[in-house]
């Protein structure tokens, strides 16, 4: 896990705010893919990017959520007018490159009141 | 559709037993299987993977064994020791509807290595 920095690791929102989780790849990796886990569920593949493109969002809702990897800076997983199904714990994780071994952060819980 | 399975949410051995991990899965698209190790408020961390040319993988204290024939994985650990205690996740990778290899995870089975 070391390397792979997820901020916040707990954010509590009530319902109709947005949720902003920032995910800080390990030196030199440029391939990013989140990851949600609700409670008692396995992990969730969401979307998968590198530097400034979406490649895959197959997994991600249709509404209200996006994501971005901007070519200076973290990437972003955005959630508006968030809901309570929306807590969940939300992982990022990253590769040097492709079909390479996937490093985790430590994931940010995001609690909806 | 739940395509990786680990149907047993817990299991508990003594210390120096062997742990079995079992982990079945319905997609014969996927070609590469791995395992995560989470402890509690931590990220997943890889522990083992074994390809799908292959039916056993083996680094020190684990072994996993894939049977493809009946789309089944296990994990054994051996000997058990108090740190192992943690969720396991089984993994299989697979291509997304989007096109991309993306990693399937099972829902956890939660591990507990009593001393």
């Amino acid at each position: 896990n070391a390397g792979v920095m997820q901020n916040p690791r707990h954010l509590v929102r009530r319902r109709g705010q947005e949720a902003r989780l920032r995910c800080s790849p390990m030196k030199g990796h440029s391939h990013v893919y989140w990851y949600r886990q609700l409670p008692e569920e396995g992990l969730k593949f969401m979307v998968y990017l590198q530097k400034e493109n979406i490649i895959d969002e197959s997994g991600m809702p249709k509404e209200r959520f996006s994501a971005e990897f901007p070519k200076e800076g973290p990437s972003i997983l955005r959630i508006q007018q968030v809901v309570r199904g929306d807590s969940a714990a939300y992982f990022c994780a990253t590769e040097r490159g492709l079909n390479e071994k996937l490093f985790f952060g430590s994931g940010t819980q995001l609690s909806v009141l | 559709d739940q395509q990786v399975k680990q149907n047993s949410p817990s299991l508990s051995v003594q210390e120096g037993r062997i742990s079995i991990l079992n982990c079945d899965y319905t997609n014969s698209m996927f070609d590469y299987f791995l395992w995560y190790k989470k402890y509690p408020a931590e990220g997943p961390t890889f522990l083992i993977s074994i390809s799908s040319i292959k039916d056993k993988n083996e680094d020190g204290r684990f072994t996993v064994f894939l049977n493809k024939s009946a789309k089944h994985l296990s994990l054994h650990i051996v000997p058990s020791q108090p740190g192992d205690s943690a969720v396991y996740f089984c993994a299989a990778s697979g291509k997304t509807q989007g096109g991309s290899e993306k990693l399937v995870f099972g829902k956890g089975t939660k591990l507990t290595v009593n001393p």
